[in-house]
């Protein structure tokens, strides 16, 4: 059972403008989230996380929102840069468990 | 150099064989965990360990076996080696697992081992 889903397997948009990358979960002792960027060829690297006592977190282009009765989360970047190509992760963790999702491509087209 | 390292990048083995995947880790991190990466699967926790001589199994532990005697290492040991085992590893280590409150407790992965078993 996948209990973090990533629905949206790619995202293609425009440079400057904002990139919306969604995440569902579904346990409820999930209590800490995390984003993931990864390169081609590379391991994953950390981008921001988000805990359940919050329902934002932002950093520079990077922010997160946490809804946690839908249980779902999101990652917003902006403005969308070309470097910003990548597979993102969404993780969630808690009750000494992890779960990380599919994973969504973005593509940020000059 | 600091940081983690996996090693090697890639290997091709064969069905039935026995293969150990390093993972070498340099800031004295408590935890290492293995995942693999597969296709529409993300990433899967296979094994994970808190501290040396200590692991428990994570999401997908079957066919896999893993050790830690020094806290800096994290062998993983396919011990007989399977097509389904065909996949990207890649090996982490963090601080803690974390509590809610705290600010950051992110893993940090190594540049991964790209598994084939023919």
């Amino acid at each position: 059972d996948q209990q973090v889903k990533q629905n949206s397997p790619s995202l293609s948009v425009q440079e400057g403008r904002i990139s919306i990358l969604n995440c569902d979960y579904t346990n409820s002792m999930f209590d800490y989230f995390l984003w993931y960027k990864k390169y081609p060829a590379e391991g994953p690297t950390f981008l921001i996380s988000i805990s359940s006592i919050k329902d934002k977190n932002e950093d520079g282009r990077f922010t997160v929102f946490l809804n946690k009765s839908a249980k779902h989360l999101s990652l917003h970047i902006v403005p969308s840069q070309p470097g910003d190509s990548a597979v993102y992760f969404c993780a969630a963790s808690g009750d000494n468990d992890m779960r990380f999702g599919a994973g969504t491509r973005l593509t940020v087209k000059p | 150099d600091a940081g983690i390292t996996q090693s090697p990048r890639y290997k091709i083995t064969e069905t039935g064989r026995q293969v150990t995947l390093m993972c070498h880790q340099t800031w004295s991190h408590s935890y290492m965990f293995w995942y693999r990466q597969d296709l529409g699967h993300g990433l899967r926790l296979i094994y994970y360990s808190a501290a040396a001589d200590i692991t428990d199994k994570g999401e997908v532990p079957d066919g896999y076996v893993v050790s830690r005697s020094k806290t800096e290492n994290f062998p993983l040991t396919l011990e007989s080696a399977t097509r389904s085992q065909t996949s990207v590893y890649f090996c982490a280590s963090s601080e803690s697992l974390g509590q809610a409150g705290q600010t950051s407790y992110e893993q940090y992965f190594g540049p991964g081992t790209r598994l084939t078993v023919t």
